[in-house]
């Protein structure tokens, strides 16, 4: 039982390339996110997928678009790449009808440097 | 001003000490409470649920006052393994089961 994985795990980009985050759980949630992390501010949300089929922007959504590709599948690509998007991402999972309703588990995440 | 406030540290204490966090939140909506962990390099990690009557987790304590908007941490005895930045989250749940960090406070106990 791997939770959350996340690939890659460090990518150095040029400013303009495009690149996918790939994000995969194997808890059977319905609920998938996806978060960047920078110093000073906090976890911030940038898409969730409450359930599959179903893709919604967060508080931080440009620059960025997701794909829930099925169940446990949650992709974060990023079009154009700018120094901005320079970060920590995060993706996690949450069950809301589950026992710990709105504990979420986190993958590893992928440091992302944009030059 | 952030939606969930906290002092950034950081905190700098001996093992054995008793360590107190706390967190503000600007949301009278929000409806429920979490402290979060989080080790350097890592991913967050789920501490502890705070509830209204406050609640207790071995050498955790935590407590919430929701006239005041703002949640506590304490922590008795520190060990060198707490060391960590810990989270204060909260829940709304309009936009998917959303959860709100603030950007953390750190700890760092020492021997």
């Amino acid at each position: 039982n791997a939770g959350v994985t996340q690939t890659p795990k460090f990518q150095v980009l040029k400013t303009g390339q495009s690149m996918t985050l790939q994000c995969a759980q194997d808890m059977n949630h319905n609920s998938m996110y996806w978060y960047r992390q920078d110093p000073g501010m906090g976890l911030r949300l940038i898409y969730y997928s409450a359930s599959e089929g179903t893709t919604d922007k967060g508080e931080v959504p440009n620059g960025y678009n997701v794909s829930r590709l099925n169940k446990r599948e949650f992709s974060l690509r990023l079009e154009s790449a700018a120094p901005s998007q320079t970060s920590v991402y995060f993706c996690a999972s949450s069950d809301p009808l589950g026992d710990k309703t709105y504990e979420q588990y986190f993958g590893p995440g992928t440091r992302l440097t944009v030059t | 001003r952030k939606e969930v406030e906290q002092d950034p540290g950081p905190f700098n204490v001996p093992e054995g000490a008793t360590v107190a966090f706390n967190c503000t939140y600007s949301n009278s909506a929000s409806q429920s409470f979490f402290w979060y962990r989080q080790d350097c390099r890592k991913e967050p990690k789920l501490l502890m649920s705070v509830y209204s009557s406050g609640n207790e987790d071995g050498r955790f304590t935590a407590q919430l006052n929701r006239a005041s908007q703002y949640i506590s941490l304490l922590i008795r005895d520190s060990k060198l393994s707490d060391s960590a930045t810990y989270l204060c989250v909260v829940n709304r749940r309009e936009y998917g089961n959303k959860l709100v960090f603030g950007a953390g406070t750190i700890l760092r106990v020492k021997s």
